[in-house]
């Protein structure tokens, strides 16, 4: 059982657009989110997390969204950049558990 | 500041064989954890060890076996390797059992034949 999922295997966008990728979980006990982007022959590098009790957290360019009574959560990227091309895997873990949950990830593609 | 430190970056066995695969953590971690990643799919957790013990396992069959060592760096084994195992195995640093600030190393693949 997949219970953490993305929905879009891909996206394209325009530099300098906005990016947003979506990810939906189902296990409520899940209280810490991340965001890791993985290039080809790379492991997964983190990018942004996001803990139950924030419903917004920022980076520079990356802002990550929890909607937890949605059980969604979405990483906007402004401007997207073409380095920002690679894929995208949504995680989350519980406060209980010791392991990551990840999705199947999202190819993000921008365009110059 | 070295990273998680995987190897080898490439493997290919034969079906029926083993293999082992090794991890060394980033500086400062006592915490391992091994995913498996097949194609187009996200990682999915097999195992983690903290204190020289496994400490949580996820849904793989015991065909799949670990070790910790006291300098922290890991091992894990895969006996009687099937088709189904060819995927990307990632290693997983932390300080710590909990996921926050944990490292990815950059993985082995693992065909088998």
């Amino acid at each position: 059982d997949q219970q953490v999922k993305q929905n879009s295997p891909s996206l394209s966008v325009q530099e300098g657009r906005i990016s947003i990728l979506n990810c939906d979980y189902t296990n409520s006990m899940f209280d810490y989110f991340l965001w890791y982007k993985k290039y080809p022959a790379e492991g997964p590098t983190f990018l942004i997390s996001i803990s139950s009790i924030k419903d917004k957290n920022e980076d520079g360019r990356f802002t990550v969204f929890l909607n937890k009574s949605a059980k969604h959560l979405s990483l906007h990227i402004v401007p997207s950049q073409p380095g920002d091309s690679a894929v995208y895997f949504c995680a989350a873990s519980s406060n209980t558990g010791n392991q990551f949950y990840f999705g199947t990830g999202t190819s993000l593609t921008v365009i110059p | 500041d070295a990273g998680v430190t995987q190897s080898p970056t490439h493997l290919i066995k034969t079906r029926g064989q083993q293999v082992t695969l090794r991890c060394s953590p980033k500086s400062g971690h006592d915490t391992v954890s091994w995913y498996q990643q097949a194609l187009g799919q996200g990682p999915q957790f097999i195992f983690q060890y903290y204190e020289e013990e496994e400490r949580q396992r996820g849904n793989f069959p015991d065909r799949f076996s670990g070790h910790q060592f006291p300098n922290y760096s890991s091992e894990l084994n895969v006996n009687a390797l099937l088709l189904g195992d060819s995927a990307l195995y990632l290693c997983a640093s932390s300080l710590g059992v909990r996921t926050e600030g944990s490292t990815f190393g950059s993985g082995t693949r693992l065909t088998v034949v």
